[in-house]
This record gives structure tokens, C-alpha cells and sequence, in this order.
């Protein structure tokens, strides 16, 4: 069974916090990805990376980073979260190509 | 500015009704078409997916059709179950390199009701 496992389903904030929000995958996959879910928006990527130490930034990069220092772990962080971060995260991982995608079970980020 | 449009939004039927949700695409550049299934509380996980050379693509209950000159494909399902009540979303992928570029539709909350 595919584990993409993020470390926490529910986060709530204060404004002006850096927030980490974290992602382990056990597959050995090259490429993992940050998205957000918003109603009516459906999913849009955040960040994504193919390698250790690699990045490239996907449709709505403002307001946050990643970080990809060993090949199963990939974090997002808001550097100062805002009530406009408030979200559903979702990480997911996929080996390129026609393969699937799998995701994680989401966190439900509240900047308040 | 959605590049895949998906309706409607949200969707109820009965048990034993045919739910159908249609997507539309502007980029021909895009590869494979998948659609996922995502249950609250849970992330979306892949449901069928098809490639634009075929039209149309079963799975169990599940069918997708696609219209290549239309930029249009759908999702149908047969003789639908409460269990079948989630949130589905197309998707188009442009494969670059040894990674995807996933594009999501708005997704459809699917309701069926016993």
C-alpha cells in the first residue's frame, strides 16, 4: 500500500506565523507536489520537485516555499501565513508519465 | 483562469441513476485524462483515466468518453450506489520531462441518494 502521509490533519495559525506543514512518502517516487483545494477552485499546484534539492514552482507560488532535503520528504512553508492561506493542503507524489498520482490525506490549515 | 472546465458543480440522483459529468479543455498539448475520486476527509485517489487516441474507456461501472475534436470528456456511472457519493475531478496532464503537470477541474459533489 502507497503511504503518503502528512503530518498533520488539522492546523490552526495566528497571522504572521511561519507554518510548516510536512510530507513523508514511502514509495521511493522522484516527483512530489504541494496543492491546495478550495471550493470551486479544485486543486491547484502550489510547488512541485523531481529531485532531492529541486524545486519549481507550479500556478500559485506566492506567500510560500518548499524545502526537499531527502528524496521522501517534502515540506511546505508559509513564511507568514495569512487568513487568505486558509486551506485544504494536500501533498501527492507520482512517478511521471501515464502513472497515478497518489495523495496524502490532506491538511486543513485556519490562519486566524 | 481554468484551463479544464468542469460542471456542474453538484449533482444529485438516485440509487440505480446514471450521473454524468462533463469536462472541457482548451490545450491540445495535454497527454492522459484522469478522473479522481476524493471521500471527505480523505485525498483524491485515481478512479479511470484515459488517453486522447481512444474515445471511450470502462472500468467496472465507470465510463469514460472522450471527444478529441470536441476537447470534451465525461464520466459516467452506472447504476450508481450511495457509496459512489463523493467528490469526483477531471484532470488533464501534460507529461514534461520525467514529470507530470496536473490541471484539475473545480470538481462535482456527487450525491446519491438511496
Amino acid at each position: 500500500d502507497v503511504k503518503v502521509t502528512q503530518s498533520s490533519r488539522y492546523l490552526v495559525k495566528r497571522t504572521g506565523e511561519k507554518v510548516f506543514l510536512e510530507c513523508v512518502q514511502d514509495m521511493d517516487h522522484e516527483n512530489m507536489f504541494w496543492y491546495r483545494q478550495d471550493p470551486g477552485l479544485g486543486l491547484r499546484l502550489i510547488y512541485f520537485s523531481y529531485d532531492v534539492k529541486m524545486k519549481e514552482k507550479g500556478d500559485i507560488p506566492e506567500g510560500y516555499s518548499v524545502s526537499r532535503e531527502k528524496k521522501e520528504r517534502f515540506s511546505l512553508i508559509l513564511e507568514s501565513a495569512s487568513t487568505n492561506q486558509t486551506s485544504m493542503y494536500l501533498c501527492a507524489i507520482d512517478q511521471g508519465g501515464d502513472t497515478e498520482a497518489f495523495f496524502g490525506q490532506g491538511t486543513r490549515l485556519t490562519v486566524v | 483562469q481554468q484551463q479544464v472546465k468542469q460542471s456542474p458543480q453538484s449533482l444529485i440522483v438516485q440509487k440505480g441513476g446514471i450521473p454524468i459529468i462533463n469536462c472541457a479543455y482548451e490545450n491540445t498539448a495535454f497527454d492522459y485524462f484522469p478522473w479522481y475520486q476524493q471521500f471527505p476527509g480523505k485525498g483524491p485517489a485515481l478512479l479511470i483515466a484515459i488517453r486522447p487516441d481512444v474515445s471511450e474507456k470502462k472500468e467496472g461501472r465507470f465510463t469514460i468518453s472522450f471527444n478529441k475534436s470536441a476537447k470534451q470528456f465525461s464520466l459516467h456511472i452506472m447504476d450508481s450506489q450511495p457509496g459512489d457519493s463523493a467528490t469526483y475531478f477531471c484532470a488533464a496532464v501534460v507529461f514534461s520531462g520525467g514529470y507530470n503537470k496536473l490541471i484539475f477541474g473545480a470538481g462535482t459533489r456527487l450525491a446519491v441518494h438511496p
